[in-house]
């Protein structure tokens, strides 16, 4: 069975400092991969995707991530924290649309940026 | 083009009670989606559903129901609400393909007391 892991629940970082969230996933088949964003009292909107054209995704908002085969992970970087990044990030690993299309979510990260 | 839309947005019921959460979506999508987001816990699949006519079980369906009589409309129903359904509940569809990303809706908040 497909799984995602983000390691970390909380990370803070300071206003124009590396952002670096990451996901790890286990999948028996080549991936698709999601990065999604909830901002508070809202729904999820997708940042980036990894549908096997490229290994480094770039998405909305200045974020980007690199999927690595050989390590299973998914990161999500951006070299310049916003204020308006502080959010909460989700990464997600889906199964082909044979399967329902069905998204398997990691717990979240919260991202807290400092001024 | 609305997307997906959710109602209500807040509710409270008490234990036992009885309710639809309404979705639809306006983009002409097969596949639909609910899920159940707990604090911590990211978002767990209730029910989906791949066209008209055909629904099945996600990861947690216990306590819930669904049907999709029509493309645009997934309503998910709660029989004898329980306090343990206390949840913020997500709509989402994407289109048929693999890869599709799923779109949601802004979601409804549900308390059971």
């Amino acid at each position: 069975a497909q799984s995602v892991t983000q390691l970390g629940s909380h990370v803070s970082v300071s206003e124009g400092a590396l952002v670096l969230l990451r996901c790890n996933y286990s999948s028996s088949v080549p991936p698709y991969l999601f990065w999604y964003v909830q901002y508070p009292n809202q729904g999820l909107q997708l940042l980036l995707k990894y549908t096997s054209a490229a290994t480094l995704v770039k998405g909305i908002n200045g974020f980007e991530a690199e999927f690595k085969k050989s390590e299973t992970s998914f990161h999500l970087t951006k070299p310049s924290a916003h204020m308006s990044d502080a959010a909460e990030y989700f990464c997600a690993v889906s199964e082909g649309a044979l399967q329902g299309g069905k998204l398997i979510f990691g717990q979240g990260t919260e991202l807290s940026v400092k001024p | 083009n609305a997307g997906v839309t959710q109602t209500p947005k807040f509710r409270i019921l008490k234990i036992g009670q009885s309710m639809t959460l309404q979705c639809t979506q306006d983009m002409n999508h097969n596949y639909m989606y609910w899920y159940r987001q707990d604090p911590g816990m990211g978002l767990k699949l209730i029910y989906y559903s791949v066209g008209a006519g055909i629904t099945d079980k996600g990861e947690v369906p216990n306590g819930y129901n669904v049907s999709r009589s029509t493309t645009e409309d997934f309503p998910l129903r709660l029989e004898l609400a329980a306090p343990s359904q206390t949840s913020v509940y997500f709509c989402a569809s994407r289109a048929a393909g693999d890869g599709n990303e799923q779109f949601f809706g802004p979601g409804t908040r549900l308390t059971v007391l």
